[in-house]
């Protein structure tokens, strides 16, 4: 069945960068956008990124927009989020989810997540 | 900039009784658009309906979605106690398409968290 699994998170130092990956499999990955959601400790979800099945364009919410870049590698089924200039609010789990292919508006796997932790 | 108002905050309710949970759009919106996930405690979110009324794979038939232009529901009927999560509404508010240059954003609610006595 479909699964993802992210990777990349850990302790992060407060201005560095980091890059999250996910790994998708069970599914066609060249035919479904790919989204990047988080959630900082204790709160609820926020959306962060997406791309189309085709790495054409990417769209971010506004509040990551300067500093996080998606990305996906079709050959090796693969999202990714890099984070520039990592701020302490960045800190939380990030998820890796797959737009379902009925018009993409919602989001119909979600990887486990991986845990970004930012340190001082 | 729309946002989901979703109420209440928390919701506590014995195993057989029915939850309605709600979700406030600051405008009038495509019902096709909204959704409502399910997280547990440590686990990742997961789909229960979308297009405001369809159930996702495997979803029972007690989760029971609602609503059309601003105002939209989620209904748990005869809880269980494995129903005890985080409850959320999202919306996505822009064009499908792409192709016409409009930024599309997925919008979530701050949730509702459901409780059983």
């Amino acid at each position: 069945q479909a699964q993802l699994v992210e990777s990349g998170g850990g302790v992060v130092q407060s201005g560095r960068s980091l890059r999250l990956s996910c790994a998708a499999s069970g599914f066609t990955f060249t035919s479904f956008a790919m989204h990047w959601v988080r959630q900082a400790p204790g709160k609820g979800l926020e959306w962060v990124a997406v791309t189309p099945y085709d790495g054409s364009s990417q769209y971010y919410a506004d509040s990551v927009k300067d500093r996080f870049t998606i990305s996906r590698d079709n050959s090796r089924d693969r999202v990714f989020l890099q984070v520039n200039n990592v701020r302490p609010d960045d800190r939380g789990v990030y998820y890796c989810a797959r737009a379902a292919a009925t018009g993409g508006s919602h989001l119909d796997v979600w990887g486990k997540g991986t845990t970004v932790t930012v340190s001082s | 900039e729309i946002v989901l108002t979703q109420s209440p905050g928390t919701l506590s309710l014995s195993p057989g009784e029915r939850a309605t949970l709600s979700c406030r759009v600051s405008q009038s919106v495509n019902s096709i658009y909204l959704a409502w996930y399910r997280q547990k405690p440590g686990q990742a979110p997961c789909l229960l309906v979308y297009g405001s009324s369809n159930r996702a794979t495997g979803i029972p038939d007690r989760f029971t979605g609602s609503g059309s232009g601003t105002d939209f529901t989620l209904t748990i009927s005869r809880l269980e106690p494995e129903d005890s999560a985080v409850y959320y509404c999202q919306l996505y508010d822009s064009s499908p398409t792409w192709t016409f240059g409009s930024s599309p954003t997925w919008t979530f609610g701050q949730g509702t968290k459901v409780e059983i006595k």
